[in-house]
């Protein structure tokens, strides 16, 4: 089983579409994350979600929206697509927090802007 | 501002030798470090974590070290497998808050 899957795993799309991707975790875990890795391959926290409440939200443009309808899930909308959306976003969730528990990661969402 | 380093980008060690991966970083309010393996198309996995009241932890061939005076962190990987070839990242978070992750070190162990 799957812990954390996140999809699709490849998203190809053109400047100014609006898209998104989908997270799941089936480990009961109450705290999920989005992370982008940029081509300087730098993972960069963008939310944090406890429970379906926002609780971290970095400087990430409003045209990122993240969702969580329930605690197992964190779904990333992104409006109005530019070609430095262009990286891989990792879906993650842990336990409480980080508060001394590791991150389970998904897979990764490499996203093209084209 | 990058609060946590990963000096080396790359790394490469004959198998059956030691691999040495180093961190370092500013923020002395960080209580906890975590080290994850990527393999290329798949998202991190964990390793190994320290609490900042240890100095050392061991799993298997894993141990990582801290050295809280140095803000300094290092994983030692005895003895390396080919299989352990993939980018590493270590990550610090401080009081629960977000993991911040350093920028990978790519380490090939040579068969």
């Amino acid at each position: 089983d799957t812990a954390v899957s996140q999809t699709p795993k490849y998203l190809v799309t053109q400047m100014g579409n609006d898209k998104s991707i989908k997270c799941e975790q089936n480990l009961g875990h109450d705290t999920m994350y989005w992370y982008k890795q940029d081509s300087k391959k730098f993972l960069k926290i963008m939310f944090s979600y406890n429970n379906k409440e926002l609780i971290i939200n970095e400087t990430v443009p409003n045209r990122f929206s993240p969702k969580s309808p329930d605690k197992a899930h964190l779904n990333l909308h992104i409006n109005s697509l530019e070609l430095g959306d262009s990286a891989v976003y990792f879906c993650a969730s842990s336990l409480y927090g980080t508060g001394g528990t590791e991150a389970f990661f998904g897979q990764g969402t490499r996203l093209t802007v084209v | 501002d990058q609060q946590v380093k990963q000096n080396s980008p790359s790394l490469s060690v004959q198998e059956g030798r030691i691999s040495i991966l180093n961190c370092d970083y500013t923020n002395s309010m960080f209580d906890y470090f975590l080290w994850y393996k990527k393999y290329p198309a798949e998202g991190p996995t964990f390793l190994i974590s320290i609490s900042s009241i240890k100095d050392k932890n061991e799993d298997g061939r894993f141990t990582v070290f801290l050295n809280k005076s140095a803000k300094h962190l290092s994983l030692h990987i005895v003895p390396s497998q080919p299989g352990d070839s993939a980018v590493y990242f270590c990550a610090a978070s401080v009081e629960g808050d977000k993991y911040i992750f350093g920028t990978g070190t790519r380490l090939k162990v040579l068969a």
